[in-house]
């Protein structure tokens, strides 16, 4: 029972264009949500985070946007660069208590120069 | 960079014999976590530790046993391996040593049991 999916394995965009990124849940009680980057042979790295009490969070060229609706959420990535190609992992917050994580199954960019 | 350290990174060991991985972090943070991620799974949590001597499972913890002496490492043991745990390993760390929302992740063991 997957409660945080990305649908899309892997994305191909142009240097300069958006990339977007998605994300769904099914645990309407995930209070927290962030996207982290993942490069080959290195560990996750945290990229950019969102509350369920907004819809946007900016940081940089990257923002995320959260649908409590719809329960989705989505990274933008603006402009994309070739040095943004990596996995990127959605990932919800469990518990408030112990800050357990559940990730979806990653999505490969590829930003092409 | 968060101090995260990981042994050892890569490891190819037969099935039934027991392995240990170890997490070292040089944060003092009161949160650790291990990981494994395979293909098409994305990350799923082993065990995690909320202080010294106090642990709790995760939702793939068959077959895994951790322990947490000191503050600064964090044990995992695959008590007899098996084919299936052949993955990468990732232990993560909470900053400020709270369950705050970001993880600061080590660099990864691959374990190859054959």
């Amino acid at each position: 029972d997957q409660q945080v999916k990305q649908n899309s394995p892997s994305l191909s965009v142009q240097e300069g264009r958006i990339s977007i990124l998605n994300c769904d849940y099914t645990n309407s009680m995930f209070d927290y949500f962030l996207w982290y980057k993942k490069y080959p042979a290195e560990g996750p790295t945290f990229l950019i985070s969102i509350s369920s009490i907004k819809d946007k969070n900016e940081d940089g060229r990257f923002t995320v946007f959260l649908n409590k609706s719809a329960k989705h959420l989505s990274l933008h990535i603006v402009p994309s660069q070739p040095g943004d190609s990596a996995v990127y992992f959605c990932a919800a917050r469990g518990s408030s208590n112990t800050g357990k994580l559940i990730f979806g199954q990653g999505t490969t960019l590829q930003v092409k120069p | 960079d968060a101090g995260i350290t990981q042994s050892p990174r890569h490891k190819v060991t037969e099935t039934g014999t027991p392995v240990t991985l170890r997490c070292h972090q040089t944060e003092n943070h009161r949160y650790m976590y291990w990981y494994r991620q395979d293909p098409g799974h994305g990350l799923r949590l082993i065990h995690y530790s909320y202080g010294v001597k106090d642990t709790d499972k995760g939702e793939v913890s068959d077959g895994y046993s951790v322990s947490r002496s000191k503050t600064e490492d964090f044990l995992l043991t695959l008590e007899s391996a098996t084919s299936s745990q052949t993955s990468v390993y990732f232990c993560a760390i909470s900053e400020h040593g709270e369950p705050s929302y970001e993880q600061y992740f080590g660099p990864g063991t691959r374990l190859t049991v054959t």
